[in-house]
């Protein structure tokens, strides 16, 4: 069955410390995306990519890097510049770039920051 | 003001009655989404909107575009509906904008 796979599901991490999610699609779709989910807020785009090898800053983009090697992988780097990282990340797909005849959402990654 | 607002934030049922969710959203729009978040975090797209209504089921979901409103309806509700409800609509420049979400629980 095609769909997004993020892993792992719970993270810990100690201040300082960088951290990467991980996005993995079968689903050949060229746009791929990272929300941030905190509670009692909508989720809130942090980056996207169009293409492979290209992407773009989301509205919260700081402290935060991505990269597009591949078409189905779309990790996202938690730095040590985020200020609050504890947080429900979210990845989505779809089939081109701001084509969204279908949402495609992964599963999630808690982050805490222990 | 919020550009996609969402009411009730929280909503307990008992099994079997009716619910609505209601969605207001503020910009133009190409398209709007329905999405179901349960407890674990996942979230599944249960409708896409453009015009009119559409049914899946015992879920049921309106547009009115010149209201700016949409609504997601559930008959005959069950505890395994019990979750979060986001609406989502697509922005002039294909970006998602997010509701904050509803919070359905449906007691047995």
């Amino acid at each position: 069955d095609g769909g997004i796979t993020q892993s792992p599901k719970y993270l810990f991490r100690k201040e300082g410390q960088n951290v990467t999610l991980s996005c993995e699609q079968n689903l050949n779709h060229d746009a791929m995306y990272w929300y941030r989910q905190d509670p009692g807020q909508g989720l809130r785009l942090i980056y996207y990519s169009q293409i492979v090898n290209d992407f773009q800053k989301g509205d919260i983009a700081e402290g935060y890097s991505v990269s597009r090697e591949k078409k189905e992988s779309f990790p996202l780097t938690v730095t040590s510049a985020q200020k609050n990282p504890t947080a429900f990340y979210l990845c989505a797909s779809s089939i081109l770039p701001r084509v969204w005849t279908e949402a495609f959402f992964g599963q999630g990654t808690r982050l805490t920051v222990v | 003001k919020n550009e996609v607002e969402q009411s009730p934030q929280n909503l307990t049922a008992q099994e079997g009655e009716f619910i609505t969710i209601n969605c207001s959203y503020s910009v133009g729009i190409s398209a709007l989404h329905w999405l179901q978040q349960h407890p674990g975090g996942g979230i599944v797209s249960l409708f896409m909107l453009s015009s009119g209504k559409k049914k899946h089921g015992r879920l049921i979901a309106t547009i009115n575009i010149q209201e700016k409103h949409s609504s997601l309806h559930i008959t005959a509700s069950h505890p395994r509906d019990s979750a979060v409800y986001i609406c989502a609509v697509e922005g002039s420049q294909g970006n998602l904008i997010f509701g904050k979400g509803t919070k359905l629980s449906v007691k047995p």
